[in-house]
């Protein structure tokens, strides 16, 4: 079946440094959506794209616009509320369900 | 905006119990999808709704499971008979009409002992 593959499995970052998180995907995907879920466990949306690049404060995204095979998650200056579990879920051309990958365990230290 | 309301939040039941899960989607949301999380499967889709009508329950086991979707206010996940492989967190998201960025809601953990 489709999948979604997330790397690294887990990350620790100092506060203040920069990281990327990567999904790449078996097939061609229509669209991605980046989640965080917090220690609540409550999936809190990212981004959405279909295409390019979108962003919002320290967080930037990127979907592959020609192959469609890949996203990715910068993270700028991290903080330490940045903790947390960050799944990418993608879409192939002719289905709505989201299939998630298996998600990225990142922890910011002082 | 409450966001997708999922209820209870914590459910505990004996083997062979049932169990049903409720969620209630964002107002004026017309797609409503329902998925499992546990540690060793991570997050998987099992059903979805687009205007009440079911859509796509592929990822639902095909004993023991149902959804429906009666009224636009709220969708319930029901499990019959539950066995201690079936303890999860039931999440549920809702989607405008037209649109694909789903909202999650907080999730319903069941165990089953």
């Amino acid at each position: 079946g489709d999948q979604v593959e997330q790397s690294p499995s887990a990350l620790s970052l100092h506060e203040g440094t920069d990281s990327a998180l990567r999904c790449n995907f078996t097939t061609t995907m229509r669209s991605v959506q980046w989640f965080r879920q917090n220690s609540r466990g409550s999936l809190i949306s990212l981004f959405y794209l279909a295409s390019g690049t979108k962003e919002n404060g320290r967080l930037k995204s990127a979907f592959d616009s020609k192959e469609r095979r890949y996203s990715t998650l910068h993270i700028r200056d991290a903080q330490l509320e940045d903790s947390g579990t960050y799944f990418c879920a993608a879409r192939t051309g002719g289905n709505n369900k989201l299939t998630f990958g298996q998600g990225t365990v990142l922890s910011v230290i002082p | 905006n409450a966001g997708v309301i999922q209820t209870p939040r914590h459910k505990v039941t004996g083997k062979g119990q049932e169990a049903t899960l409720w969620c209630e989607p964002i107002s004026g949301h017309s797609a409503v999808f329902w998925y499992r999380q546990t540690i060793v499967q991570g997050l998987e889709f099992l059903t979805y709704f687009r205007n009440q009508a079911p859509i796509d329950d592929s990822g639902m086991p095909k004993e023991r499971f149902s959804a429906q979707m009666p009224n636009q206010s709220h969708s319930t996940l029901k499990i019959q008979s539950t066995q201690p492989q079936d303890s999860a967190v039931y999440l549920c998201a809702s989607s405008l009409e037209g649109a694909e960025t789903l909202y999650f809601g907080s999730g319903t953990r069941l165990t089953v002992l």
